[in-house]
């Protein structure tokens, strides 16, 4: 099992639909988790960060985090062409040093 | 400086010469990690720097490839002989503390292409 698992997509969403991430991970202990967004060509980017169970919401996304299911997820409302991008979770894990870890993102393709 | 810096942005190589890339860290970040990524591929983790120590270098894809790290600032990447298979975008990222708990801010990567 990998620590940190997304699936790779495509996930094909029509313009201002709900597209919606998941990322599980392995480590039971973990306490930060991070949403980064990617364009082809470019550097990750942060997008959103959550530390406790529930819901965090920023403009049209929000981060969901269920640490007893050790998921998160994240949800881009209304979403558009502009969204198309590979969404990558990262996870610390507590029982690797600390250290930040990526799942293998999910491409996320938004349809006018 | 506002973000992180990499440098040179790209470089093209012969195969068999050694390459440096370097990075700069956001000032005060004392995390600093190298990952490569392939054309179309994930995040390849290759070495995790806290302060100027390595506490893993599990990533590093073979004898070939080195890091160090001076203090708490630049680190380079050293790839030795290299080989088309080294051919990627290869991305610098730092954080405040430990870097578990602090989100990564990424440079804007070195694409190395050996021909």
């Amino acid at each position: 099992q990998k620590e940190v698992e997304q699936n790779s997509g495509p996930l094909s969403v029509p313009e201002g639909a709900i597209a919606s991430l998941n990322c599980t991970y392995s480590d039971r202990v973990s306490q930060s988790f991070f949403w980064y967004r990617q364009y082809s060509g470019k550097s990750p980017e942060l997008i959103m960060s959550i530390y406790s169970n529930g819901d965090k919401e920023d403009g049209r996304f929000t981060a969901q985090l269920n640490k007893a299911s050790q998921y998160v997820s994240l949800l881009i409302r209304d979403s558009q062409p502009s969204d198309s991008a590979t969404y990558l979770c990262a996870v610390n894990m507590r029982n690797a040093g600390n250290m930040l870890t990526f799942g293998g993102g999910t491409r996320l393709m938004v349809k006018p | 400086g506002a973000g992180v810096s990499q440098s040179p942005s790209n470089k093209v190589t012969e195969k068999g010469k050694d390459v440096e890339l370097r990075c700069d860290p956001i000032s005060g970040h004392t995390a600093l990690y190298w990952y490569r990524q392939r054309l179309g591929q994930g995040l390849e983790f290759l070495i995790y720097f806290q302060g100027n120590s390595a506490p893993d270098k599990s990533g590093l894809p073979s004898d070939r490839f080195s890091a160090e790290r001076t203090g708490e600032s630049v680190s380079t990447l050293t790839i030795q002989r290299t080989q088309q298979e080294d051919s990627a975008v290869y991305l610098c990222a730092s954080s405040f503390r430990d870097g578990g708990n602090s989100p990564l801010h990424f440079g804007n990567g070195t694409r190395l292409t050996v021909t």
